[in-house]
């Protein structure tokens, strides 16, 4: 069964502050995502990966940036904290096209 | 520009009865069709999926209908029950481009099963 991990459930953070998550996943997974999930919004990718050291920006990558060092791992780096990056952050990966993503159990991030 | 849509931002049903979510798409390179279930606090979970060959898929309780003329596609369950009470997501991917295992998510409809 595939296990994506998420690194905190909760966090806190303030504005200005750079702020990391991390995401694992145990599958030896290709490819990596990181989306937002606000009310009223849906699901809205950041960023993806389609191999390591490699990255494509998503719809709203603005104000983030993200690192693959190693295929297991996906990090999402918020250079510096605004309190309109308040939201639910979803790491996701893929064995392969056409198969369903796997989610992990989300990072609620909050901006004071 | 939201390129798959859900309408209904919420649906209330009765245990045992049918329900039935929406999902309208407008970027005619969609190909492939999933829909996941997310409960509070957790990450979506896939449910199932439909490629544009086919026009309905069925699995257990879930049934998945594709219209693709009319850029169409709806969620079945049946008979609802009180652990499907969840915010259901539809997406959409195009597998035959170079995005191919990018999704696109609609804006999620929670879906209520009363007693």
């Amino acid at each position: 069964d595939v296990k994506v991990t998420q690194s905190s459930r909760y966090l806190v953070k303030r504005t200005g502050e750079k702020v990391f998550l991390e995401c694992v996943q145990d599958m030896d997974h290709e490819n990596m995502f990181w989306y937002r999930q606000d009310p009223g919004l849906g699901l809205r990718l950041i960023y993806f990966s389609y191999d390591v050291k490699m990255k494509e920006k998503g719809d709203i990558p603005e104000g983030y940036s993200v690192s693959r060092e190693k295929k297991e791992r996906f990090s999402l780096i918020l250079e510096s904290a605004s309190t309109n990056q308040t939201s639910m952050y979803l790491c996701a990966s893929i064995s392969r096209v056409g198969q369903p993503q796997h989610f992990g159990d989300g990072t609620r991030l909050s901006i004071l | 520009d939201q390129q798959v849509k859900q309408n209904s931002p919420s649906l209330s049903v009765q245990e045992g009865r049918i329900s039935i979510l929406n999902c309208d798409y407008t970027n005619s390179m969609f190909d492939y069709f999933l829909w996941y279930k997310k409960y509070p606090a957790e990450g979506p979970t896939f449910l199932i999926s439909i490629s544009s060959i086919k026009d309905k898929n069925e699995d257990g309780r879930f049934t998945v209908f594709l219209n693709k003329s009319a850029k169409h596609l709806s969620l079945h369950i049946v008979p609802s029950q009180p652990g499907d009470s969840a915010v259901y997501f539809c997406a959409a991917s195009a597998i035959n481009t170079g995005t191919a295992s990018k999704l696109t998510f609609g804006t999620g409809t929670r879906l209520q099963v009363t007693l």
